[in-house]
């Protein structure tokens, strides 16, 4: 069956960096366009970014723009998301994510991540 | 990149039907047949109970239905249940080739 195993999250001080990972599998994982989704304490799910099925196209929303880049490495199965300049506003659990409106939808557990001095 | 606005909350008693309504822009949900739902209970990962509007996924129950018309997308849960209790999301494709979701709903069973 599906399954999308985030790792890499993590204490953090304001203005440094962390690099989340997801790997994937039960699925052709090349073939399916892949998100971050994040959700901050006790607060809404937030779109993060989307790396097309061929790593050719990435997308970002606006609040992590500049700052996070999303990559994948097809030959390993694996999602990757790169947050630099961190603030206390990224503090969050990152999910890892497949067609999120389409019908073969798929989440992982999440990681946390927790920015703070 | 504005969220899609839920209501807060909405209740209902068990058996009654309760709707749950998803307002975007002609941008995003008025534009692409692309939102789907999400219930997601304390601790767990979201669930995806629609998609593509109103298409539901294998294993969800035929209690849950979607819609939409003009910028506003809808959820109805139907012979509401206890375990019905949870915070759903909408969520969009959009114009920029970007994601929303909505702001969330927390459905209360009486």
């Amino acid at each position: 069956q599906v399954q999308l195993v985030e790792s890499g999250g993590g204490v953090v001080q304001p203005g440094r960096s962390l690099r989340l990972s997801c790997a994937a599998s039960g699925f052709t994982f090349s073939a399916y366009d892949m998100h971050w989704v994040r959700q901050a304490p006790g607060k809404g799910l937030g779109w993060v970014a989307l790396v097309s099925y061929d790593g050719s196209r990435k997308y970002y929303a606006d609040s992590v723009k500049g700052r996070f880049t999303i990559s994948r490495d097809n030959s390993k199965n694996t999602l990757y998301l790169q947050m630099n300049s961190l603030t206390t506003d990224d503090t969050a659990l990152f999910y890892c994510a497949k067609d999120i409106v389409g019908p073969t939808a798929a989440w992982g557990q999440g990681t946390l991540v927790t920015v703070s001095s | 990149q504005s969220a899609l606005t839920q209501p807060a909350s909405v209740s209902g008693s068990p058996g009654q039907s309760i709707t749950i309504s998803c307002t975007g822009t002609s941008s995003d949900v008025g534009g692409y047949n692309y939102v789907s739902w999400y219930q997601q209970h304390p601790g767990k990962a979201p669930k995806l109970m629609i998609c593509e509007v109103s298409n539901r996924p294998s294993g969800v129950s035929d209690r849950f239905s979607g819609s939409k018309s003009g910028n506003t997308a809808s959820l109805t849960i139907s012979g509401l249940q206890a375990e019905d209790e949870a915070d759903y999301y909408c969520s969009s494709y959009t114009s920029s080739s970007t994601y929303v979701f909505g702001t969330g709903t927390k459905v209360t069973v009486l």
